[in-house]
């Protein structure tokens, strides 16, 4: 059964700082990780989908990386916002058996901007 | 575009009763999917429908059912409400197949919060 797991739970960090969000996960057959965010009480917003043939994507100040063999990903946000401040979700999706098992998420990254 | 719809938004009912949630998916998208949030265990797969079959289930008691209609809006209903059902169930639909399968990405709906009192 997949697991996926985010480090650290939670973090704290002034305004203007570059950080990095870790996700693992124990069966690297997959077919894709979709990082999200959420703010609290919604729903969650995509914000960078890597397959599981690419090695990273990047969307303005994110940056996503994939190493399928060790199991890891990395979301590097740079020159970080109190608009940032949300929580962080990492999901991976793969098949088994006869069908698609939906994504599997790990329990984020509870992410504080100071100003 | 619009996106994800769903609902309602809120919504509070007693235990033993049933209640149904609603999900309209951005046009297009033929593949919906359906996942509970709770603080304890995080989020988790309920099911997943494409072109109005269910292709696949979590691991859910049999009170958690859905379906979907042919213009691809689901809805997933929940009978014998118990305390713990209390949750925030989101829906998320993709253009082909889910995420899982196809590469596509999954775009979320703001989700309905249910209360069991």
């Amino acid at each position: 059964k997949q697991e996926v797991t985010q480090i650290p739970a939670a973090l704290s960090v002034p305004e203007g700082e570059n950080l990095v969000l870790n996700c693992s996960f124990t069966d690297s057959a997959i077919y894709n990780l979709q990082w999200f965010r959420q703010d609290p009480g919604k729903g969650l917003t995509s914000l960078l989908l890597i397959q599981s043939s690419q090695r990273e994507q990047t969307s303005g100040r994110l940056n996503a990386s994939l190493d399928k063999s060790s199991g890891r990903s990395t979301l590097y946000i740079a020159a970080s916002q109190p608009g940032d401040s949300a929580t962080y979700l990492c999901a991976v999706g793969q098949y088994s058996g006869g069908g698609a098992d939906g994504l599997t998420f790990g329990k984020g990254t509870h992410l504080i901007i100071q100003p | 575009k619009a996106g994800v719809t769903q609902t309602p938004r809120y919504l509070i009912k007693t235990r033993g009763q049933q209640v149904t949630l609603s999900c309209s998916p951005i046009s297009g998208h033929r593949s919906v999917s359906w996942y509970q949030q709770t603080p304890g265990q995080g989020l988790q797969f309920l099911f997943e429908y494409f072109s109005e079959t269910q292709r696949n289930k979590g691991n859910f008691p049999g009170r958690f059912s859905g379906r979907q209609f042919s213009n691809s809006r689901s809805e997933m209903n929940v009978s014998t409400l118990e305390l713990g059902d209390s949750a925030l169930y989101l829906c998320a639909s993709s253009l082909a197949g889910p995420a899982g399968a196809t590469n596509t990405e999954a775009f979320f709906g703001q989700g309905t919060r249910l209360t069991v009192v």
